[in-house]
């Protein structure tokens, strides 16, 4: 069975500082994982995907198989990145399931 | 730019009544998806439909829940009757393909459901 671990419901920093969204997760095959953000008011989008080794709005999340972790990164944290995050991930079988965590309310303060 | 579209957007009922959501997916989007997301946790997929068929709905409770997709495209999720324990957040989402492949899910608003 997949799994999704997000540690920390609450995660609140200051505006500049580091961000580190935990994620770990448990799947037996080769896993495809996710982070979706949810700003107020507006819908679940999708925010990177670790396929793409992609940057975007300045965060980036590495895909660490050893320790099962999807942790999402961000050095300067801005007011506008408050939002609920959750990281999910995809299994490779026929139907294209979606796992989520139980998501990460990141508060940036002034 | 399109979206997924999803009504109501709340509905308050009385426990043992039927309630039913609909929505409709992108245009062209193959995959549709009916998840339900409990206040605190992440979305939980209930069913899953390429095209008109579904390819996954182990998580549906089958005995009250049901849901089609007729043609193809928009899709009616119902519960009959409903209990206190599924008011929820129940979304749509829908993608280009689904099986086996890797494409992104669009989420709709999603409807709120009440059962007092």
């Amino acid at each position: 069975a997949q799994r999704v671990t997000q540690p920390e419901k609450l995660l609140s920093v200051f505006k500049g500082a580091p961000v580190e969204l935990k994620c770990n997760y448990s799947y037996s095959g080769s896993p495809e994982l996710f982070w979706y953000v949810q700003y107020s008011r507006q819908r679940l989008q999708l925010l990177l995907r670790h396929i793409s080794r992609e940057s975007i709005k300045g965060f980036t999340a590495d895909l660490n198989k050893g320790e099962t972790s999807f942790h999402l990164k961000k050095p300067f944290a801005q007011e506008e990145d408050s939002a609920m995050y959750y990281c999910a991930l995809q299994n490779t079988g026929t139907a294209s399931k979606l796992t989520f965590g139980t998501g990460t309310r990141l508060q940036v303060t002034l | 730019e399109a979206e997924v579209a999803q009504s109501p957007r709340y509905k308050i009922t009385e426990k043992s009544q039927a309630v039913a959501f609909w929505c409709d997916p992108i245009s062209g989007h193959a995959t549709l998806y009916w998840y339900r997301q409990i206040l605190g946790q992440g979305p939980e997929l209930l069913v899953q439909f390429q095209d008109e068929s579904v390819v996954d709905d182990s998580q549906l409770p089958k005995d009250r829940f049901s849901a089609e997709r007729l043609k193809g495209v928009d899709s009616t999720l119902k519960i009959q009757p409903a209990e206190l324990g599924d008011s929820a957040m129940y979304l749509c989402a829908s993608s280009l393909v689904g099986a086996g492949g890797h494409n992104e899910q669009f989420f709709g608003p999603g409807t709120r459901l009440t059962v007092l």
